[in-house]
């Protein structure tokens, strides 16, 4: 088994700020994700690393820069804050893709963001 | 692009009687789709996965897909209170296995 961190928990920003979230995988995984999820919504892919040196931007990735540290860390930085946002930001790792094209993804608790 | 409905938003069930919850999609080219259940307390965990059309049972937990009627279903047999979570359905890309669509949820609550 392994355990996802994201830090912080709980994050307060003002309009305009970069603001950077962390997120820690001990699974060994190659491959890690950051999504957004606003409530009551389904979560949407920001960014994604399919191995340390790689960068793939998803469907969501304006806004965001994200940086692979090394295999276990994957940061996201919100580039430019925007007031009265509220979202949760949930990491993901998993596998490298094989034969059968599926590996399953393993989540952290997330980061609630508020923007004032 | 492949656009993914859950349905209904929400639903109670009794304890006991068989929970079921849709999800449609718009691209029938994917080739994994999961469901998922979000606690606010426990994080997002992974139920059932299937491949192929037919039926995935994981314990309580059976996955139904019908890729021609681009329309995959979760049923909890016996459900308990502490079923009560949202429900989220997953679909890949057609282009990308690494990229998931998601759906917006079926918020289930099982009462006792």
């Amino acid at each position: 088994g392994g355990i996802i961190t994201q830090t912080p928990k709980f994050l307060i920003g003002q309009e305009g700020q970069k603001l950077t979230l962390k997120c820690q995988q001990n699974f060994n995984h190659d491959t890690m994700y950051w999504y957004r999820q606003d409530s009551g919504k389904g979560l949407r892919l920001i960014y994604y690393s399919i191995t340390e040196n790689d960068l793939q931007k998803g469907d969501l990735s304006e806004g965001y820069d994200a940086s692979r540290e090394k295999k276990s860390s994957f940061s996201l930085t919100v580039t430019s804050a925007q007031k009265n946002e509220m979202a949760v930001f949930l990491c993901a790792s998993s596998l490298r893709l094989g034969g059968n094209n599926y590996a399953e993804q393993f989540f952290g608790p997330g980061t609630r963001l508020t923007v004032l | 692009q492949q656009k993914v409905q859950q349905s209904p938003e929400s639903l109670t069930v009794s304890e006991g009687a068989m929970a079921s919850l849709n999800c449609t999609f718009s691209d029938g080219t994917s080739n994994n789709f999961r469901w998922y259940r979000q606690h606010s307390a426990k994080g997002l965990e992974v139920l059932v996965s299937i491949f192929s059309d037919g039926e995935k049972e994981e314990g309580r937990f059976t996955a139904h897909l019908n890729r021609a009627n681009l329309h995959v279903s979760l049923h909890i047999r016996e459900p308990q209170p502490s079923d009560s979570a949202v429900y989220l359905c997953a679909v890949s890309r057609g282009d990308s296995n690494y990229q998931l669509i998601w759906g917006s949820g079926t918020k289930l609550i099982i009462k006792p």
